[in-house]
This record gives structure tokens, sequence and C-alpha cells, in this order.
């Protein structure tokens, strides 16, 4: 078990660029999250994958920013025409089948200037 | 989903025991609840999950009562590596799909 990789771990953007980042589950694990947090607060929901479905989608989650899962294993996320406000932590997560708990990657800090 | 209420800060002295207590008046049948610790720049953690009564595992316990409208994570000798923010979170068997976490409870550790 090496854990939910995330990469970058930094990113640093200017406004208006676009950004992708990768996600790399723990490799049994069919179910992976991504969520995004800003200073202060907890992780919030973004979108949710079981294999390579996209199940559920917050409103949070604009149409600048688009998810895929090929083939069930890595993630990537992308956000498109960045914005300041866009500048925060992007937090993967996987996780098994029934109420196994979330395994979170380490993150990728998104800065947008 | 059930909403989950926690105290926002708590400080405790190394050696001490550490209490920390979340309301979920609204949990289903079919929730489970969990908690994770999270320190800075790094993703949260999965410490112990529960349905009801206790379960304990190597860094901590957890008390569900009979009406399962609270938990109480226990945290025994905290030292100052325990400093972190910890969330709980109540969530459907079924899966975490849309799971939210709160602001969380930061835990001070003073020497």
């Amino acid at each position: 078990d090496t854990g939910v990789s995330q990469n970058p771990r930094h990113k640093i953007t200017k406004r208006g660029q676009n950004v992708t980042f990768r996600c790399d589950p723990i490799s049994e694990h069919n179910r992976l999250y991504w969520y995004r947090q800003t200073l202060g607060q907890g992780p919030e929901f973004l979108t949710y994958f079981q294999n390579e479905a996209q199940l559920e989608k917050s409103r949070l989650l604009s149409d600048r920013f688009s998810a895929e899962r090929p083939k069930g294993s890595f993630s990537t996320l992308e956000i498109q025409r960045t914005e300041q406000g866009d500048s925060a932590m992007y937090l993967c997560a996987s996780s098994g089948t029934g109420n196994s708990p979330l395994h979170f990657g380490n993150g990728t800090r998104l800065t947008v200037t | 989903l059930a909403k989950t209420t926690q105290p926002i800060s708590m400080d405790s002295y190394e050696g001490q025991e550490v209490n920390i207590t979340c309301s979920h008046n609204n949990i289903a049948t079919n929730d489970y609840i969990t908690w994770y610790q999270q320190f800075p720049s790094q993703g949260p953690r999965f410490i112990i999950q529960g349905y009801k009564t206790k379960v304990t595992n190597e860094v901590a316990s957890l008390f569900i009562p009979a009406d399962r409208k609270s938990s109480t994570l226990s945290l025994p000798r905290v030292s100052l590596s325990d400093t972190a923010v910890y969330y709980c979170l109540v969530a459907f068997s079924g899966g975490y799909q849309k799971v939210t976490f709160g602001i969380g409870t930061k835990l001070q550790v003073i020497p």
C-alpha cells in the first residue's frame, strides 16, 4: 500500500491559464474523490468516481472544472481559465466499497496570481 | 446528510487525555461515524470509525451512546505531535458520496 499520490504538490499559475492535477489512488480502491480546501476550512466535496464513472458532482464544480478517471485508475482534475478564487489545496482521496474510510493524498496547492 | 457540530478549538497539556465530542442529532440508521486528523499541508488521515458503543484502536477510542446522537473521540496521553485539526464525519454505510467536512476541532497541545 503506497498510499494516494498527487502531483504536482505545488502549482503557481497566472490567472486565465489552464492547470491539470493528477491523482493516483490506492490500486485496489474503486472509489475516488476530489475535494478542495481553503485556509481554515474543512475539505469541500467536488466530485466522486466509482471506477471510471463520475457519479456525483458538487455545485461547486463550475463548468471550468472537469475531472476524468480513464480506465478506473488514475484521475485528473483540470481547471480552465483559472481565477484567483481557485487558489486552494486540491485533495484527492480513494476508498474501497461499503463504509471503507477515505485515504487522502497530501494534495496539490494551487496559487493563482 | 447528517450535520455535525464540534468545538472549534481545544487546548490540552502534554500527557493528558483529550476528549472531543461531536453532535450529530439527525444521524440515520445506516450512518457510520468516522474521525480524521489533519496536519498543516497534509491531507486528512483516518483515525477511527464506529457504529455504536465503543471502538478502540492503537491511537484512539471512540465512544458512541445508545441514541448515537453524539460521539466522543478520546486521545490518551496526548503529545505535542497530536496538535492538529480533528474532523468528525457521519456518512451512509453504502459509501462516502458527497461527504462534507465541517471546520473541525483545532487541538493545541501545550508543553
